[in-house]
């Protein structure tokens, strides 16, 4: 059973530019969420994908958008870099749509640096 | 809107002590409610879980018990090892649009010594 893969695992970005994040979901799962982890902070919920629809976001700017695939693979895309986007970005796929009930399966993150 | 929050760490142990991490929350409704550890360079990994009051969850010698009357959801181990050093993070279901979601706290690190 492969687990929940993410790439790049490190990347350095300047404050304006656009970012590309991508990620594996577990097999046999078809739900997948994004999660923002500042540094010292616990993981905020960014958005949830379902089905290649978003189905619920959290408080995130437009500029974060998000794909799903027909493989269920995502991608989180962030435009206009800020400082403060500096984070790990955690993928977590599902077999339902979220944890109640099920687990959700995190993968290592991408860890962002916006300089 | 929902919260959770956990004590600070670091908590600093020795090999073989009794842990507790508090954590506490805030919700409407009746959410299911999770433990999730972080060990160094990996990500996060269900530890344990809770979906209605009352229930223990238990894994690894880990445990915690759902209480309603204290919106509380301690985790507690008898006996910490060296290699349970790493970040947990309480968390609670949530929901968002049709999405169901997990809030996170801000996590305690546990560093266990010889």
């Amino acid at each position: 059973e492969t687990g929940v893969t993410q790439s790049p695992t490190h990347l350095i970005k300047t404050r304006g530019q656009q970012v590309t994040l991508r990620c594996s979901s577990q097999s046999g799962h078809n739900t997948v969420s994004w999660y923002q982890q500042a540094l010292g902070q616990g993981p905020q919920f960014i958005f949830q994908y379902y089905r290649e629809e978003e189905n619920g976001r959290g408080n995130f700017p437009p500029r974060f958008s998000g794909l799903q695939f027909p493989n269920y693979s995502s991608e989180l895309n962030v435009n206009a870099l800020e400082l403060d986007d500096s984070a790990l970005y955690l993928c977590a796929s599902s077999s339902e749509q979220g944890p109640t009930g099920g687990e959700l399966f995190f993968g290592e993150g991408s860890r962002l640096t916006v300089l | 809107g929902n919260s959770v929050t956990q004590m600070e760490g670091p908590v600093t142990l020795s090999e073989e002590a009794f842990l507790t991490i508090n954590c506490t929350y805030t919700a409407t409704g009746y959410p299911s409610l999770f433990w999730y550890v972080q060990y160094p360079g990996e990500g996060l990994q269900l530890l344990l879980k809770a979906t209605k009051a009352d229930d223990k969850g238990s894994n690894k010698g880990f445990e915690a018990t759902y209480r309603k009357e204290t919106t509380s959801f301690h985790l507690e181990k008898g006996s910490v090892q060296v290699s349970d050093s790493a970040v947990y993070f309480c968390a609670l279901s949530d929901r968002t649009g049709t999405a169901s979601k997990l809030t996170f706290g801000t996590g305690t690190r546990l560093q266990v010594t010889l």
